[in-house]
């Protein structure tokens, strides 16, 4: 069975360009949620959808992030402008919803922001 | 409000010898407990889940973990560690009705030949 797709596995771009990821959840998963991980700051939940509606976006660092989710099987990550304190890797994972369910995580993408 | 804590953010143990990583979680309610690994390059997946059912919880790789109600643990252990087990290892825990996991900030694991 397919895990949950992450594109693109690397981004490097420039300051102040706008940065878009993508995310195919597990096929049946009704929960989504993006996810940042730091050195410095270890992993954090950025917001989480439920039958693709935003159910939390508390953890958005700034109005310069904002996720979409259109439909059950893709979302977005967009950031725009880019800044290099954005530099992360960001994971995208997928549940069946309730709190006793694994969450199942992408490979991530590695974006660094020069 | 529920979290965890990750005792030892860095844990080195010989190749062969017992690995144990600790996790002590805050809940108000029953929790549901989980063990991830991440390794490099990669995204974290399931070791194991605690869901109420039976307190000694076995996963994979011969990794297994106790529910220790008494003692709001949830350590994890594995009786002989090999070197492909080096790897980032995280605790979450959630609870029935919400999605959220909380993770601890996770803990190394390096394996000494």
């Amino acid at each position: 069975d397919a895990g949950v797709i992450q594109s693109p596995r690397h981004e490097v771009t420039e300051m102040g360009q706008e940065v878009t990821l993508r995310c195919k959840p597990i096929s049946g998963h009704n929960s989504l949620f993006w996810y940042r991980q730091t050195m410095m700051r270890g992993l954090e939940l950025l917001i989480y959808f439920n039958n693709n509606v935003p159910i939390d976006d508390s953890g958005m660092p700034e109005d310069r992030f904002s996720a979409k989710m259109p439909n059950a099987s893709f979302s977005t990550l967009k950031i725009q402008p880019s800044e290099p304190r954005d530099s992360a890797v960001y994971f995208c994972a997928s549940s069946l919803g309730a709190g006793n369910q694994p969450q199942h995580f992408g490979d991530g993408t590695r974006l660094s922001i020069l | 409000a529920q979290s965890v804590t990750q005792l030892g953010s860095h844990v080195s143990v010989s190749e062969g010898a017992l690995v144990l990583l600790r996790c002590n979680y805050s809940s108000s309610v029953p929790p549901y407990l989980f063990w991830y690994v991440q390794y490099p390059n990669q995204g974290l997946q399931l070791l194991l889940k605690y869901t109420s059912a039976a307190t000694l919880v076995k996963g994979i790789n011969g990794f297994e973990a106790e529910f220790k109600k008494s003692e709001t643990s949830f350590h994890l252990t594995k009786p002989s560690a090999h070197m492909s087990d080096a790897a980032e290892y995280f605790c979450a825990v959630s609870e029935l009705g919400v999605n959220q996991f909380y993770f601890g900030t996770g803990t190394s694991l390096t394996v000494i030949p």
